[in-house]
């Protein structure tokens, strides 16, 4: 099986712009999504086919890749954003995994 | 509504076997994958496998191979997460959620509410 790697945490001051990283070999030739998710709450997708964002999340929730590195941005933070962040992607045989995942603190 | 619905809480002994449930609605059952997570107490989401209710084809991530069975009954838009001989550490909460793939390729777009199970003596 294959990491994906995440920062363990991430803090921004509100209004700032928050970047969480995720790094992984199969990141070339997978697409990756992202999940927010807060306390007691099931997670719910932000980001899929590494760019492109879910109706009704907000348009400051961005993704992007290069090469073995995708990105999570979240501009303009606002309080509500603080939550754990994972990244998931899948090998050719369709196995699923998550990355260790970030909490974003929200100064 | 699409969504899915998981079944209530457990609390379970070492050694006694379970099964939990999610029940999707709101849209074709049979032709979307069903994923399973778990997430144990203060811990990240871990991958377990995933099945396709319309024909029941099964995959394993390797660490949960041997350890769960994931199965599926299309009939009743229902899938299922089962375990023979429980222990402790499979104290954990356990997600379902249908991941779209394909022409549109959405990942796990629809979580379940999450089914806690405690397995303690």
């Amino acid at each position: 099986s294959y990491e994906l790697t995440q920062p363990p945490s991430v803090s921004v001051s509100p209004g700032q712009t928050a970047r969480i990283t995720c790094f992984g070999d199969v990141l070339p030739k997978q697409y990756a999504y992202w999940y927010q998710q807060k306390p007691g709450q099931a997670p719910v997708l932000v980001i899929y086919k590494d760019s492109e964002r879910p109706s009704g999340i907000p348009e400051r929730f961005s993704g992007s890749s290069s090469g073995t590195t995708v990105t999570l941005t979240i501009s303009g933070v606002q309080a509500e954003d603080e939550a754990d962040y994972y990244c998931q992607s899948a090998d050719s045989s369709g196995t699923w995994v998550f990355g260790g995942g970030t909490k974003l603190t929200v100064l | 509504e699409v969504q899915l619905v998981q079944s209530g809480a457990e609390v379970k002994k070492p050694g006694e076997s379970l099964k939990i449930s999610c029940k999707g609605s709101g849209y074709s059952f049979p032709n979307y994958w069903i994923g399973w997570v778990r997430q144990m107490p203060g811990k990240g989401l871990e991958w377990m496998g995933i099945i396709y209710p319309g024909d029941s084809d099964t995959r394993y991530s390797p660490s949960f191979q041997g350890q769960v069975t994931i199965s599926a009954d299309k009939s009743i838009d229902t899938a299922y997460l089962q375990w023979n001989s429980l222990k402790a550490s499979d104290t954990a909460i356990y997600y379902c959620a249908r991941v779209t793939t394909g022409a549109v390729d959405l990942g796990c777009d629809i979580w379940g509410q999450g089914t806690m199970v405690t397995v303690s003596s």
